[in-house]
Parts: C-alpha cells; structure tokens; sequence
C-alpha cells in the first residue's frame, strides 16, 4: 500500500517571503499522480496543484510550484510571495492510476503541514 | 463544485447512539468515498463505493456502514457512536478521468459527547 509523509507538522513564513512545504511518499508503482490540498478555516478541501508522475516538468500554478523528485519519491510544495490567505492546513495527497479502469482510485493523505504566515 | 452536499454539517450526539451522515451529489459520479479528519492523522479513508450497492471497507471501518441505494446518495452510518469516532467527516467524489483531484464535500463536524 501506499503511504504519503509530511514531516513538518508545522511551519510559519513571514508574509511576501518563499516557503517550502515537504512531502514523501513510498509506491511500486511507475505511473501515479501526486496533489496539494488547502484546507483553510473553512474546512473546504480545495486544490493548489497535482503533478503527473509521467512528466518530467515540475507543475506550477501562479505563486505555487512543486520540486517533484521521482527517484526520491518526493514532492515538496513551494510557495512563493506568501500571502495572509495562504495560512491553512496543507495535505499532500497520492492517487495510483493502477485500479482506474474500475474507477477504485481513492486518494492516500499525509498527516497535513499547517502553515501559518506572519505579518 | 462537483455538486456534493454532505448533511448535516454539524452533529453533537451521545454515546451509543445511532448516527447517520448523509452525502449527496448531483453530478452522477460513481464513485464515492467517505474519510474522517483527525488531527494528526490527515485524513483517512472508512469506506467507499464504486457503484449502487457496491461498497467496500478503508483503512479504518470498524464501527462504521455504509449504504448505496442509489447513485446519488452514500450514507455513513455510526451504528453505536463511540468518543473516539468524534472527528470531522469528509465525502469525496472521484471522476473517472485519469488524473483528476478528489472532490470533497464542506465536512460535518461530528461530536460524541
């Protein structure tokens, strides 16, 4: 089965600096995606990137970017410029494509960095 | 917005009690699942459903049912609520499309007093 670790249960980031959040994760498998999750106050699971293990290319969207190491099994998750509406819960997420054909693909978690950002 | 709607959104109950939790989606995707969020353990999945009818146990589905009975509707139930099943319930939905996120329900915050 596969696990996914955050080894940073918390973090903090003075507002408009860079921070990076980590994330490894264990499979045999060659094919997979990889996600961040925001989870603000609000509860809401809302999406800041994936990564498709195939691509070499790291992802980035807008002020997120991901340092995806496939040899390593790690995808660490930097965001730069931070901002106030960045404080959240970030979970980094695991989905195998190996069971899609029968849609059985749930997503594996880690335990969540959450990230604080001081003004 | 995949269209899931999970109810209610907050629950306080007594230990013993039976409890049902409630996730509706309007997209007719086939596959639903139902995790729990603890702190310090992220979020992890009790069961799941790849069909009507069609379920299956997660990582951690002592104490808890699940319940299909039409494509719409996946119904967790807590048949004897305990302390430690206090948590924050998530419904998800996962289109099958490779690559696609998970999409998740706002939670029902769920306390066993």
């Amino acid at each position: 089965a596969q696990t996914v670790t955050q080894s940073q249960p918390e973090m903090s980031v003075q507002e408009a600096e860079t921070v990076t959040l980590s994330c490894t994760y264990d499979t045999s498998e060659s094919d997979y995606y990889l996600f961040w999750y925001k989870q603000p106050p609000s509860r809401q699971m809302i999406l800041v990137i994936r990564q498709e293990a195939y691509k070499q290319q790291n992802a980035t969207e807008n002020r997120f970017s991901v340092n995806f190491q496939k040899a390593a099994k790690s995808f660490s998750l930097k965001i730069s410029d931070s901002q106030l509406g960045d404080a959240a819960m970030y979970f980094c997420a695991y989905r195998s494509v190996r069971n899609l054909r029968s849609g059985n693909t749930p997503l594996v978690f880690g335990k969540g960095t959450r990230l604080s950002v001081i003004a | 917005d995949a269209g899931i709607t999970q109810s209610p959104r907050h629950k306080v109950t007594e230990t013993g009690t039976p409890v049902t939790l409630r996730c509706h989606q309007t997209e007719n995707h086939r596959y639903m699942y139902w995790y729990r969020q603890d702190p310090g353990h992220g979020l992890r999945l009790i069961h799941y459903s790849y069909g009507v009818k069609d379920t299956d146990k997660g990582e951690v589905s002592d104490g808890y049912s699940v319940s299909r009975s039409k494509t719409e509707d996946f119904l967790l139930t807590l048949e004897s609520a305990t302390s430690s099943q206090t948590s924050v319930y998530f419904c998800a939905i996962t289109p099958r499309v490779r690559g696609t996120e998970a999409f998740f329900g706002q939670g029902t915050r769920l306390t066993v007093v």
